[in-house]
């Protein structure tokens, strides 16, 4: 199945450090959504994007809905413990037969050491 | 309010065999999608259910089936499990079919 290039796939940082992950597709999204999943754990939504340009933060979080539609980014600022886990961008097509199905990104798995 | 709930949160079963799993959405939310995760594939759509009818489905062979019911709750259906279905098993509840999706933790399905 379909999954978008998610870059890079795993980073290791030390607390305190911003992180900064991006997500880039060949097909256009009308909204982009980052999720976090912990192990064995569902994903957890964390911010959503609606427009093109959009920038959006959620506490120390910030994403960015990309111009072309085609990607999207999220920043993390001042990393903590408790960040570790996989971060997945999803894009969600517009339109009466897809619009509820979102494709997701590779996941970019983030460890974060004191 | 509480969460998206699947059950049951572990199963194991013989290849042959079928499955039923169960979810239950955030309340007032009507559609529910269902995505299988595994290591190899990622996160893949299954299906989506909105008002009791399959709106919406992925790349997956026939022995993969859902329904939904009249109070939104879903169930999906493998029949005749292979060992390539071991997977972690999410359903996702949204507002509407155009909203964003809050996923339940999953069943994490092993065949032996």
């Amino acid at each position: 199945g379909q999954q978008l290039n998610q870059s890079p796939q795993s980073m290791f940082i030390q607390e305190g450090e911003d992180v900064s992950m991006n997500c880039t597709s060949s097909s256009i999204f009308n909204t982009w959504l980052w999720y976090k999943q912990d192990p064995g754990e569902g994903p957890v939504l964390l911010i959503a994007l609606y427009k093109a340009g959009e920038l959006t933060s959620n506490g120390r979080l910030t994403a960015q809905f990309g111009i072309t539609r085609k990607d999207s980014f999220l920043n993390i600022s001042a990393s903590i413990p408790s960040d570790v886990g996989i971060y997945f961008c999803a894009g969600q097509e517009k339109g009466t037969g897809t619009a509820s199905k979102l494709t997701f990104g590779t996941g970019t798995r983030l460890q974060v050491t004191l | 309010k509480a969460g998206v709930t699947q059950t049951p949160r572990y199963l194991i079963k013989t290849r042959g065999q079928q499955v039923t799993l169960s979810c239950s959405p955030i309340s007032g939310h009507r559609s529910v999608s269902w995505y299988q995760q595994t290591p190899g594939q990622g996160l893949q759509f299954l299906f989506e259910y909105f008002s009791e009818t399959q709106r919406n489905k992925g790349n997956f062979p026939g022995r993969f089936s859902g329904r939904q019911f009249s109070n939104s709750r879903s169930e999906m259906n493998v029949s005749t499990l292979e060992l390539g279905d071991s997977a972690l098993y999410l359903c996702a509840s949204s507002l509407n079919r155009n909203t964003e999706a809050f996923f339940g933790q999953g069943t994490r399905l092993t065949v032996v």
